[in-house]
């Protein structure tokens, strides 16, 4: 039970380059949730997924999007990438269960710097 | 909107010191309130959580108390190990919502 997996760990790209961040969950898990970390703001939402075949822009959405694959998958695409966009991204999952205080499930993260 | 203030780090300690790391929120209604831990290179992990008011919510010897009256959420050690040393970052979701809101966290370093 592997949980939730990112690849890549680490990713250097110059500005206007695009790639796409893949996370998977092996949880069964309905909804899916990118995230974006630096210092000193926390993480902060960019998209969501609350369930299979549907998307949700969260805090930060610009420059991004998403793809829920299917009920494992959901990666995460930057298009043209910008030096704003260097950070820390997580993946992160939950049952959704529609209980309060419900758990999210955290890979361990892709590290990106944009040139 | 929601939103959630905890204190700034870095904070250092020696081992077997006491720790607390503050947590305020702003959210309308009942929301649920979490501590999640990032160990270094890792990513988050449920710490501990609460899901009324005066809930205590408690894990590896960390607590910390769901206070409606004082909007706060402050989360407490006794006596920290090496091994707490990490970052700690104190969340809510609303009422109505799944979705969570962050504080900025805390940087932990324990010295032996």
């Amino acid at each position: 039970n592997a949980g939730v997996t990112q690849t890549p760990k680490f990713q250097v790209l110059k500005t206007g380059q695009s790639m796409t961040l893949q996370c998977a969950q092996d949880m069964n898990h309905n909804s899916m949730y990118w995230y974006r970390q630096d210092p000193g703001m926390g993480l902060r939402l960019i998209y969501y997924s609350a369930s299979e075949g549907t998307t949700d822009k969260g805090e930060v959405p610009n420059g991004y999007n998403v793809s829920r694959l299917n009920k494992r998958e959901f990666s995460l695409r930057l298009e043209s990438a910008a030096p704003s966009q260097t950070s820390v991204y997580f993946c992160a999952s939950s049952e959704f269960t529609g209980l309060k205080g419900e758990t999210q499930y955290f890979g361990p993260g892709t590290r990106l710097l944009v040139l | 909107g929601d939103s959630v203030t905890q204190m700034e780090g870095p904070v250092t300690l020696s081992e077997e010191a006491f720790l607390t790391i503050n947590c305020t929120y702003t959210a309308t209604g009942y929301p649920s309130l979490f501590w999640y831990v990032q160990y270094p290179g890792e990513g988050l992990q449920l710490l501990l959580k609460a899901t009324k008011a005066d809930d205590k919510g408690s894990n590896k010897g960390f607590e910390a108390t769901y206070r409606k009256e004082t909007t706060s959420f402050h989360l407490e050690k006794g006596s920290v190990q090496v091994s707490d040393s990490a970052v700690y970052f104190c969340a809510l979701s609303s009422s109505n919502d799944y979705k969570l809101s962050f504080g900025a966290g805390t940087t932990v370093t324990v010295r032996a």
